[in-house]
């Protein structure tokens, strides 16, 4: 089945820098990369996600670039808030084909100091 | 807030009890799924259902079991709990015509005595 790996497993950065999370997947046939954000006592928040036929995408100070000819792809976080600590996991799916299951990466404990 | 809602937010019980956790997915959508997150573990798949159907399974213990009714809503079944079934369980609901793009219900926090 899929594998999902993801690094680092802490990250500590100083608000307003930027932060990036990297994730390898070991099915060629992935097609499907989410990012979600959990923080504490909550459930995972999805808050970007891009699909197999793009290379990159961003939505305001969030961005996800995908290569999948290397099967791994990478969250960057620009001009950090505190609330943005959290932990975020990547996910990825293989989609129909699996029950559209998702596995997820171990998680990122990201903490952004004011 | 996500749509997804799950109850109850806290559960305690003792091993070899049985336990009935209870989602209800965003309006509209038609597939619930259910993970499992464990400090050990991380976040792992267990079941999808499908508009009643069961589409997938996990590693889902033989000892849990899930169901999908017709109003939607889906129910996970522990029974003859174990220390180790103490865990976060969570329920996603899907976008209908998009059925990887999951979004997670707050959470079942079980702790088994």
């Amino acid at each position: 089945g899929e594998n999902v790996e993801q690094h680092p497993s802490t990250l500590s950065v100083q608000e307003g820098d930027s932060a990036v999370i990297k994730c390898t997947y070991s099915d060629s046939a992935s097609n499907y990369f989410p990012w979600y954000k959990q923080e504490l006592g909550k459930g995972p928040q999805l808050i970007i996600d891009i699909r197999s036929n793009v290379g990159e995408k961003k939505d305001q100070r969030i961005a996800v670039t995908l290569n999948k000819t290397a099967k791994h792809f990478s969250l960057h976080i620009t001009e950090t808030q505190p609330e943005d600590s959290a932990v975020y996991f990547c996910a990825a799916s293989l989609g129909e084909t699996s029950g559209s299951r998702l596995t997820f990466g171990e998680g990122t404990q990201l903490t952004v100091n004011p | 807030d996500s749509g997804v809602t799950q109850t109850p937010k806290h559960l305690i019980t003792a091993t070899g009890q049985r336990v009935t956790l209870r989602c209800s997915p965003r309006s509209g959508d038609l597939s619930v799924y259910w993970y499992q997150q464990s400090l050990d573990q991380g976040l792992q798949f267990l079941i999808h259902y499908y508009n009643g159907e069961e589409r997938a399974k996990g590693n889902i213990l033989e000892r849990f079991s899930a169901q999908q009714f017709p109003d939607l809503h889906s129910e996970l079944n522990l029974s003859s709990l174990e220390l180790g079934d103490s865990a976060l369980y969570f329920c996603a609901s899907s976008v209908a015509g998009r059925a990887d793009t999951q979004y997670f219900g707050p959470g079942t926090r079980l702790t088994v005595l």
